[in-house]
């Protein structure tokens, strides 16, 4: 079973704050990396698939980065809202996998 | 709407008993996928299928099964075998290709008395 962290385990931020937390997985036999946004009482969607060191995504206020040689990628949050909170995930895939490993999430709070 | 459905969103069971969770999806994915979620952990795999009539076994299968005789559909059997079964579950599908993205359903909530 691989292993795949995501820290902090909980967040709590003001309205307002930029925020950042780290996916960290095993550098070798990279395929994909996925994050999921959860909030809760509904079902994790879908925020970004990275597959390239170096991937810079955005969608938004939300962004994430990409590091394949050391195993980590990056989510910020920038200007967080009310709305932002969720708890995210992460899933790192192998090469010739088609089954992604799940980190824990991290809970963001972000009160007003 | 296209989507994922998951029933029961609660389901309540005496111990020793079988319950079948039902996930269906209308979005003409050929994986699909079911997870366990427990307090504190992150989400496991119990079975995953790329295609009808197959199916493999993901981390944590012990004490249960599936079946896939549709490409819409992927019920979820916790047999009495499975020695903790009160858990959230969630199924999910995707196109199948290697990184494609997962479509969640909103999960069952599996309470075993």
């Amino acid at each position: 079973i691989l292993n795949v962290e995501q820290s902090p385990q909980s967040l709590h931020v003001q309205e307002g704050d930029s925020t950042n937390f780290t996916c960290s997985f095993p550098s070798s036999n990279f395929y994909a990396l996925h994050w999921y946004r959860w909030e809760t009482a509904k079902s994790p969607e879908a925020l970004f698939v990275m597959t390239l060191n170096g991937d810079e995504k955005k969608k938004g206020r939300i962004s994430a980065t990409l590091n394949t040689k050391e195993g980590y990628s990056y989510l910020y949050i920038k200007g967080s809202q009310p709305e932002d909170s969720a708890t995210y995930l992460c899933a790192f895939l192998t090469g010739g996998s088609y089954i992604p490993t799940f980190g824990r999430g991290t809970s963001l709070i972000v009160h007003p | 709407d296209g989507g994922i459905t998951q029933s029961p969103k609660y389901l309540f069971r005496k111990e020793g008993q079988n319950v079948t969770l039902s996930c269906e999806q209308n979005l003409n994915h050929d994986a699909m996928y079911w997870y366990r979620q427990d307090p504190g952990q992150g989400l496991r795999l119990i079975y995953y299928s790329q295609i009808v009539n197959d199916f493999q076994k993901g981390d944590i299968a012990e004490g249960y099964s599936v079946s896939r005789e549709k490409k819409e559909s992927f019920p979820l059997t916790v047999t009495s075998a499975q020695k903790n079964p009160t858990a959230f579950y969630l199924c999910a599908s995707s196109i199948g290709g290697h990184s494609d993205t997962q479509y969640f359903g909103p999960g069952t909530r599996l309470t075993v008395l």
